[in-house]
């Protein structure tokens, strides 16, 4: 059983509308991550969380926010969506003690018209 | 900050040979590292970790190296197969890294001929 799921799978929004992506983990994890994957840049962290209240900025956190109400639920807001956020979101979780390893979700492929 | 390299970007082979992936690393204090497979479509799958403290670690048909000298780090596909076609990251953290940061490399598309 998906032990981190995403909704939606796929969302198509228009520039200047309000996107949220949401996440569950059911692996009882402290930490969890959103990331953005792009063609020619990887995977590269947006805002991750080490518990429930707690949201820290990543290495590119501009144009997003992300809230963490509660152990298994992470979300990621784009207040006013751009063309250049048009993207694939991961979602991932990971133990605090987990030696970097982190579990995925399967992703959320955004577009921006 | 840490900065990873990773080659090549495409590696395409035979069934049945091995295919070699290379990431290098800057920072010496890096502890964690650790390979993800990227099927089309999907999440990155964790694939293997290891420690600092070890140099090779050998699982299912995949062989990681660890050469914290020249701060290389590899995966090796032994008798590649077409279900090992997919895209390959290497990802590395800090000890110190604050939430368990990972750096990913840019990744690696693996094709597996018949």
């Amino acid at each position: 059983e998906a032990a981190v799921t995403q909704s939606p799978r796929n969302k198509v929004a228009v520039t200047g509308g309000k996107v949220t992506l949401s996440c569950n983990q059911t692996n009882n994890h402290n930490n969890m991550y959103w990331y953005r994957q792009d063609t020619g840049h990887g995977l590269r962290l947006i805002h991750y969380s080490y518990g429930a209240g707690s949201t820290e900025k990543g290495d590119i956190p501009d144009g997003y926010k992300a809230s963490r109400p509660s152990q298994e639920n992470f979300s990621l807001i784009l207040e006013l969506a751009t063309p250049s956020q048009t993207s694939v979101y991961f979602c991932a979780s990971g133990d605090v003690g987990g030696r970097g390893e982190q579990y995925f979700g399967p992703g959320t492929r955004l577009t921006v018209l | 900050g840490e900065q990873v390299e990773q080659r090549p970007p495409h590696l395409s082979v035979r069934e049945g040979d091995s295919a070699i992936i290379i990431c290098t690393y800057t920072d010496s204090a890096t502890a964690y590292f650790s390979w993800y497979k990227q099927e089309a479509g999907a999440g990155l799958q964790l694939l293997m970790s290891v420690l600092s403290n070890v140099d090779r670690k050998e699982e299912q048909g995949l062989t990681v190296l660890l050469n914290k000298k020249d701060k290389r780090l590899s995966l090796n596909l032994t008798a590649a197969h077409p279900g090992d076609s997919a895209v390959y990251f290497c990802a590395v953290a800090l000890t110190n890294s604050a939430g368990n940061k990972l750096t990913f490399g840019i990744g690696t598309r693996v094709l597996v001929r018949p």
